[in-house]
């Protein structure tokens, strides 16, 4: 157990609909990171906050959209869904900025767009 | 841009032979490299990482990688591998400058009998 929960674990949706994923980072960690991994894609980094800001920003589509809240935990929003949307969405945290530590990962939310 | 490349998607290999698991970087700046291990149904586990000093780094369960700067590589190794260790491998890059951490496609490890 990484200690890094993740909610929904599974969702099943339709296309132009919205989800919201939820991530817990472990206690006392101030970033979050949000990857989305796909078949063909394999694991693409969204976006990261650091203590409720924005840090770093990656493949991140305007669809979607991100916030940590005052208790660091976080919210993943996803919105006009289509069906290539359906991936394994991941949350890791790290106590710092993660560039020399060590990334902790939540176990996933998958989701499927029908 | 840092960018990570894999150069196999899948690796067959017998139990208790030995397996090597490629991965190159690019990057203009100097980086950290990671590998993390992925078993089925689970999130990523840090396996082990290379920040400075020594080239060669290694994890508690047998797993050892070397940073070849040169090369821009860090290719995973492991003597003799046992069926625990199937499972999907990424490589990662972080560099200084910049707080993104890039990963590979990952490379699966299948274990045969």
């Amino acid at each position: 157990d990484s200690g890094v929960t993740q909610t929904p674990k599974h969702l099943i949706t339709a296309t132009g609909q919205r989800v919201t994923l939820r991530c817990s980072p472990r206690s006392g960690d101030l970033s979050v990171y949000w990857y989305q991994q796909s078949l063909d894609q394999g694991l693409q980094f969204l976006i990261q906050y650091y203590n409720g800001e924005e840090r770093a920003k990656g493949n991140i589509l305007e669809r979607f959209s991100a916030q940590q809240f005052p208790d660091l935990h976080s919210e993943l929003n996803l919105s006009s869904l289509e069906l290539g949307d359906s991936a394994l969405y991941f949350c890791a945290s790290s106590v710092g900025l993660a560039l020399t530590g060590e990334l902790f990962f939540g176990e996933g939310s998958r989701l499927t767009v029908l | 841009a840092q960018s990570v490349t894999q150069l196999d998607s899948q690796v067959p290999v017998f139990e208790e032979a030995p397996v090597e698991l490629r991965c190159n970087y690019s990057s203009s700046v100097s980086v950290y490299l990671f590998w993390y291990v992925q078993y089925p149904n689970q999130g990523l586990q840090l396996l082990l990482k290379y920040l400075s000093g020594s080239t060669l780094v290694e994890s508690i369960n047998g797993f050892e990688a070397e940073f070849n700067k040169s090369q821009t590589s860090f290719h995973l190794r492991k003597p003799s591998v046992h069926i625990s260790d199937t499972a999907e491998y990424f490589c990662a890059v972080s560099d200084t400058r910049d707080d993104k951490i890039i990963f590979g496609k990952g490379t699966r490890l299948h274990i045969l009998p």
